[in-house]
């Protein structure tokens, strides 16, 4: 089964605190695994991928397949990075997403 | 290029009718992707197509609903005898090909069709 779990709805931090959403996933086979941000009145649009190891708008995700994690981590909150946020798993078929996180940055 | 375009943006059925959702992928892409995002949840998958193909289902319930993606035209979203519980956002995506790691290919997404079903 292929599955992705995003333990927190809700996620509320400062600007600039450290900021680490949660992912977990469930797969039998080698993972692919993004992050997808939704900015307010903006369509789904992707943040950032595992195989590619880099960092966008101070972003980073590292896989650990011992964990079956896929955290997504900013060191240093910004208000703009207020959005909800998706991980996604694709597996040999399909593209299956967690229930995401709304990240709220406080001033 | 206008990215994926979703019609219409917001939808009202009554119980027992048929709603038609569109989805036109970006110019160039093969494959189509529809999720289903109901209040408080996160998306769902639903059917994965390519061109005039039917690639994964698995999303899909087994009844009333159905999806296409002819050779011309945009992808199909078909929900015959609509219940209050199909009331959700929907959401299509598309790619040029399958979604891999190792390239550039990444999901495009729509804005989306609320349906409201009263």
């Amino acid at each position: 089964a292929q599955r992705v779990t995003q333990p927190e709805k809700l996620l509320s931090v400062f600007k600039g605190a450290p900021v680490e959403l949660k992912c977990n996933y469930s797969y039998s086979g080698s993972p692919e695994l993004f992050w997808y941000v939704q900015y307010s009145r903006q369509r789904l649009q992707l943040l950032l991928r595992h195989i590619s190891r880099e960092s966008i708008k101070g972003f980073t995700a590292d896989l650990n397949k011992g964990e079956t994690s896929f955290h997504l981590k900013k060191p240093f909150a910004q208000e703009e990075d207020s959005a909800m946020y998706y991980c996604a798993l694709q597996g040999a078929q399909k593209l299956v997403f967690g229930q995401g996180t709304r990240l709220t940055i406080n001033p | 290029n206008a990215g994926v375009m979703q019609n219409p943006r917001h939808l009202v059925r009554r119980r027992g009718q048929e709603a038609r959702l569109r989805c036109s992928p970006m110019k160039g892409h093969s494959h189509v992707y529809w999720y289903r995002q109901l209040p408080e949840e996160g998306l769902k998958f639903m059917v994965y197509l390519q061109k005039e193909n039917i690639i994964d289902e698995s999303g899909m319930p087994k009844e009333r609903f159905s999806a296409e993606f002819p050779k011309e035209g945009p992808s199909i979203l078909r929900i015959q005898q609509v219940v209050r519980g199909d009331s959700a956002a929907y959401f299509c995506a598309s790619s040029p090909q399958r979604i891999t790691p190792t390239g550039t290919t990444e999901a495009f997404f729509g804005q989306g069709t609320r349906l409201t079903v009263v």
